[in-house]
């Protein structure tokens, strides 16, 4: 069974479309993560969902907005897309509440390969 | 701008060969943790150290965690084929808790 599961694997899409990414995790998990892995490999973390509570929002364009409709699902909605968005885009889930990312082991899925035209 | 500077950057080795990854930062962690990314795949946690000076062992992995908590490494012993991989670590900055991850290492072990 896979624990955190991400649709789709691949998006390529035109610039100034809107377009949503969906993650779930079987896992029983309280917290969710979006990270972002540019074409150099680094990992920055966008997003920290608890409980479908916003918990962490780094520096995000407002164009990004995820959407927690319930604990096991993490969705990623992105407007008005921009080339500058082509990245992979990582979900991730923990286990205990409240913790800061760090102190725990998060759980990544495989990714959704975003590409911008 | 709190950085977690890998080195080295790119590393290719023979199977059997000794290796030492070193992930540096001028800020202080309260936690630092180390990963291991395969091709398409979503990094998986290897290990998580919290005290200055910590170290931890992993089958063949030691990581050690510096006695300041601004720096760690990671040393493989006896590389295998099976260690290729994309090694990242992370860390919460103390006092501001940031997530940050470093600079990343490609590992390449050649059978």
């Amino acid at each position: 069974d896979t624990a955190v599961s991400q649709t789709p694997k691949y998006l390529v899409t035109q610039m100034g479309n809107d377009k949503s990414i969906k993650c779930e995790q079987n896992l029983g998990h309280d917290t969710m993560y979006w990270y972002k892995q540019d074409s150099k490999k680094f990992l920055k973390i966008m997003f920290s969902y608890n409980n479908k509570e916003l918990i962490i929002n780094e520096t995000v364009p407002n164009r990004f907005s995820p959407k927690s409709p319930d604990k096991a699902h993490l969705n990623l909605h992105i407007n008005s897309l921009e080339l500058g968005d082509s990245a992979v885009y990582f979900c991730a889930s923990s286990q205990l509440a409240g913790r800061a990312p760090g102190t725990d082991t998060q759980y990544f899925g495989p990714g959704t390969r975003l590409t911008v035209l | 701008t709190q950085l977690l500077e890998q080195s080295p950057q790119f590393l290719s080795i023979q199977e059997g060969e000794n290796l030492t990854v070193y992930c540096n930062s001028s800020s202080v962690f309260s936690s630092l943790q180390w990963y291991r990314q395969e091709p398409g795949e979503g990094p998986v946690l290897l290990v998580t150290v919290v005290t200055g000076g910590e170290v931890k062992k992993l089958k063949r992995l030691t990581f050690q965690f510096g006695d300041a908590r601004k720096d760690s490494s990671l040393h493989i012993t006896a590389a295998q084929p099976g260690d290729t991989g994309l090694y990242l670590c992370a860390g919460v900055t103390s006092g501001t808790y940031k997530y940050i991850f470093g600079t990343g290492t490609r590992l390449k072990v050649l059978a």
